[in-house]
């Protein structure tokens, strides 16, 4: 299958301050990327479908401004959360698929902790 | 009424049974299936797929898929204390074929020694 790399693996950051999240897929050129976040003890939620050279599509009730994607190559999307703040604190995970490519393969996360 | 659903469990076996994860989905348009096993605080890696209804055997792992009646399983055989986990099914495909992977809430599986 695909792999995807994310990086930071964890970051800490003060309330209020920006983050950036690389989800990078290293053999497969993903014309469509997803973001995911995932709180304590529930499940995956989609949160926008990131689509190289063009706007990334939100979920329901997803901010996209306060989250802010950009798929500009076929190998990279990056996730930015703005202005953070505690409850922002979370497991993002990207993945690859979509398109001709049935099957998601997943990054292995970035835990990301608002102070 | 949600799009995919599983039983939260806990699922406890013993180990060497057979552990049998179930979910079932609304969208009759759905044509692929997904099972992911994901450890704690870990991303979910990838299991099996399945695409047509009947079977597919991958090792210790069955998945099983029945579209007139809407069911996903998967069967672990000689189940591991190492297969305890939270197990996603996870379909795609339906309503729109946005390529959205519609996730079950996931199923936890003990593998008790």
């Amino acid at each position: 299958g695909a792999v995807v790399s994310q990086h930071p693996s964890r970051v800490i950051c003060k309330s209020g301050t920006s983050v950036k999240i690389e989800c990078r897929s290293l053999d497969f050129q993903a014309t469509t990327m997803f973001w995911y976040r995932q709180f304590p003890k529930q499940s995956l939620m989609l949160m926008a479908t990131s689509n190289e050279g063009s706007k990334a599509t939100y979920e329901q009730g997803v901010e996209k401004d306060k989250f802010l994607i950009n798929h500009a190559s076929l190998t990279l999307s990056t996730l930015t959360v703005t202005s953070a703040h505690p409850e922002d604190s979370s497991f993002y995970i990207c993945s690859t698929g979509g398109g001709h490519t049935d099957t998601q393969y997943f990054g292995p996360g970035t835990r990301l902790t608002v102070l | 009424q949600k799009e995919v659903e599983q039983n939260s469990g806990p699922l406890s076996v013993p180990e060497g049974a057979i552990a049998s994860l179930n979910c079932t989905y609304s969208d009759r348009g759905s044509q692929s299936f997904f099972w992911y096993r994901q450890y704690s605080g870990k991303s979910p890696e990838l299991i099996m797929s399945i695409y047509s209804n009947g079977d597919k055997e991958d090792g210790r792992f069955t998945a099983q898929l029945n579209k007139a009646s809407q069911y996903v399983s998967l069967l672990i055989r000689d189940s591991q204390p190492s297969d305890s986990a939270t197990y996603l099914c996870a379909g795609k495909g339906g309503s729109g074929n946005t390529g959205k992977l519609i996730f079950g809430q996931g199923t936890t599986l003990q593998v008790k020694p």
